[in-house]
């Protein structure tokens, strides 16, 4: 089976850094996903990985180490609107495409 | 916007009663997916689909089924509804060919009395 794990809540000051950790254990990994989810609201892709390395997008970046099973979520110059919940989610070959996810991290941004 | 909406968006049961949930894309994406979200769960996979009349389970497939008719529709049935079924449900597609992310529709939240 698949299993990840990542910090049930995280706190961080708006304008910080913040680091969102998840480490997994799978078979046939393909990839590592990131989606954001704002209460009350559906899950939004942010980033996928499927090579070692750091990838970025604007605020958000996204890292992975397959020798590790350890990925990241990196949110730089936090705003408010960043207040949400985060789920790593590995892609794996238990059929087409399946996509297993983390329990969530909740960020909350203060002032 | 991957032009996914779910109906209905709220519904309240009850226990042992058939309900069904409807899932409609109108990209023609060939890959489907219902889920459920439960606090400290999650987003865990029922059932998926790969194509017309194409399904699979999922994870927590026990007490569901699904139907894939047509492209753009992927129906969600609670042979018998449990409080334990009591959960938001969302739908999601995979985006275009080769694509890794999944689109999700808005949810329907479901309890069971």
């Amino acid at each position: 089976g698949q299993s990840l794990e990542q910090p049930s809540e995280v706190t961080a000051v708006e304008g910080a850094i913040v680091q969102i950790n998840c480490t997994y254990q799978t078979s046939g990994f393909y990839g590592l996903s990131w989606y954001q989810q704002h209460d009350g609201g559906a899950p939004t892709f942010l980033s996928y990985n499927a090579l070692d390395g750091l990838e970025e997008t604007g605020r958000f970046s996204s890292f992975l180490s397959r020798s590790d099973s350890y990925g990241y979520l990196l949110l730089q110059e936090l705003q408010m609107k960043d207040s949400a919940s985060y789920f790593c989610a590995v892609h794996h070959s238990g059929g087409y495409q399946k996509v297993t996810f983390g329990t969530g991290t909740k960020l909350q941004v203060i002032p | 916007d991957a032009g996914i909406t779910q109906s209905p968006r709220h519904k309240v049961t009850e226990t042992g009663t058939p309900v069904t949930l409807r899932c409609h894309q109108t990209e023609n994406h060939r890959y489907m997916y219902w889920y459920r979200q439960d606090p400290g769960h999650g987003l865990r996979l029922i059932h998926y689909s790969y194509g017309v009349k194409d399904t699979d389970k999922g994870e927590v497939s026990d007490g569901y089924s699904v139907s894939r008719s047509k492209t753009e529709d992927f129906l969600l049935t609670l042979e018998s509804a449990t409080s334990s079924q009591t959960s938001v449900y969302f739908c999601a597609i995979r985006g275009t060919s080769g694509s890794n992310e999944q689109y999700f529709g808005p949810g329907t939240r479901l309890t069971v009395t």
